[in-house]
């Protein structure tokens, strides 16, 4: 079955606290998509990975193929952090995202 | 530069009524996709349009119908609207199928049948 596990599902942590959250996955994929959605706002795609690690400010998205696990970090978290960070992978074609449930993430100041 | 639009944002329904959504991209990009978004289910694929003139069923199609009207429009159709569908509705395009690129979503369509 084509699955994607992501923890923590919650995690609440004090402003300028190291966050990790991770992604496991059961099948070979293309790519593995990091996205990022504010409460009831849309969906963005903050990393797109197929090897090693991609840095985009705070954020570092890394993955392993071999051991079919990826994680994402926030450094120096802010509020502006809080918000559902959704990993999914792609299999190459066309057909779409296979997704993970999301880990709601809240920044306390 | 719109990206991918959505309409309507909202809409309510009753069981049995008909509605169509409505997404549109200016990327140029070639395939689109109509995602469903159920608390503690994660977003699931309804169905898809790898290029103009091709659509394909997702994981969950059932009470749906797309039409790929061109390449900038993908719409879905609920022929018969049903409280099961009661969802949040986002669509996303990506560039040609061939090289992996990040999808781009529009804001959702928040859709309660009753």
């Amino acid at each position: 079955k084509n699955e994607v596990e992501q923890s923590p599902q919650n995690l609440t942590a004090q402003e300028g606290e190291f966050i990790t959250i991770n992604c496991s996955y059961s099948v070979g994929i293309s790519a593995l998509h990091w996205l990022q959605q504010h409460p009831g706002g849309g969906i963005v795609s903050l990393f797109m990975l197929s090897s090693g690690k991609k840095k985009h400010g705070r954020l570092i998205a890394t993955i392993n193929i071999q051991e079919k696990h990826s994680s994402l970090h926030i450094t120096a978290s802010h509020p502006r952090d809080s918000a559902v960070y959704i990993c999914a992978h792609s299999g190459g074609g066309a057909d779409g995202l296979t997704f993970g449930k999301g880990t709601h993430l809240i920044i306390q100041p | 530069n719109a990206g991918v639009t959505q309409t309507p944002k909202f809409q309510v329904l009753k069981t049995g009524q008909s509605m169509t959504l409505q997404c549109a991209q200016d990327m140029n990009h070639n395939s689109m996709y109509w995602y469903r978004q159920d608390p503690g289910m994660g977003l699931r694929l309804i169905y898809y349009s790898a290029s103009e003139g091709t659509t394909d069923k997702g994981e969950v199609p059932n009470g749906y119908n797309v039409s790929r009207l061109n390449k900038r429009e993908f719409s879905l159709r609920l022929e018969s609207a049903a409280p099961s569908q009661t969802s949040v509705y986002f669509c996303a395009s990506t560039r040609p199928a061939y090289s992996n690129q990040p999808q781009h979503f529009g804001d959702g369509t928040r859709l309660s049948i009753l």
